[in-house]
């Protein structure tokens, strides 16, 4: 079973405005680590922001912040002031148990900035 | 902080031939390490997870014999591609788990294989 999912397999959005891309997760593991990586074109995939299952906060981390609802399981990434250098793929992956343990991917979602 | 290298960055190489990827982390030992296969257009999929010192562990579904991972130090992984094959033309992309409680991967830039 799909334990990430993201629903948008893409998305316009225009510069300087925010932008939200969708990720719910399934676990029954009470520890978890949820994260969001950027993958340009170029291949390579950019770390941008972590939240622990037991972090009472959002995470931010400069213009990505995460909506964590846990009660709703998902962790939904903002991207506020799009810039044209937001253009890429985003990944949502999960960490279940308190370490060690490997991400699982979601599908991802093509961001397409304009100008 | 938590730069992973990845050489090569592409190859070419002929049907039936070996090719080794190598995998650094370059400011931080990494007692684990992951290799990720990405075909165009679709998510990463872990093909193995890479312990210093011990033999790796392999999903199910990959070929242990084909894919041969050595973590020979806690800043070194390599895969190998035995007898490749065009199936096996593909990005390949590690990732290197930094100790903290966080448990981040910091990946590497890939490594684009063309078998032909």
């Amino acid at each position: 079973a799909q334990k990430i999912t993201q629903t948008q397999p893409g998305m316009f959005v225009q510069e300087k405005e925010a932008v939200t891309l969708d990720c719910t997760y399934d676990t029954s593991d009470p520890s978890y680590g949820l994260f969001w990586y950027k993958q340009p074109s170029s291949g390579e995939m950019i770390f941008l922001i972590y939240q622990g299952s037991y972090d009472q906060q959002n995470a931010t981390e400069g213009r990505y912040s995460l909506n964590f609802q846990k009660a709703r399981k998902s962790a939904n990434l903002v991207i506020s002031a799009s810039q044209l250098g937001d253009s890429a793929m985003y990944f949502c992956a999960m960490r279940e148990g308190p370490g060690r343990g490997k991400l699982q991917f979601g599908a991802g979602t093509q961001v397409v900035v304009t100008p | 902080g938590a730069v992973v290298s990845q050489h090569p960055s592409w190859v070419i190489c002929k049907s039936g031939t070996s090719v080794k990827i190598e995998c650094r982390s370059l400011d931080f030992q990494a007692t684990t390490m992951f290799w990720y296969r990405q075909f165009p257009k679709q998510s990463l999929m872990l093909m193995a997870t890479s312990n210093e010192g011990s033999k790796a562990t392999y999903e199910q579904g990959v070929e242990k014999d084909k894919f041969l991972i050595n973590h020979a130090s806690l800043t070194l992984s390599t895969l190998t591609v035995t007898s490749a094959h065009p199936e096996d033309s593909s990005f390949y992309i590690c990732s290197a788990r930094a100790g903290s409680l966080r448990d981040t991967q910091y990946f590497g830039p890939g490594t684009r294989l063309t078998v032909l």
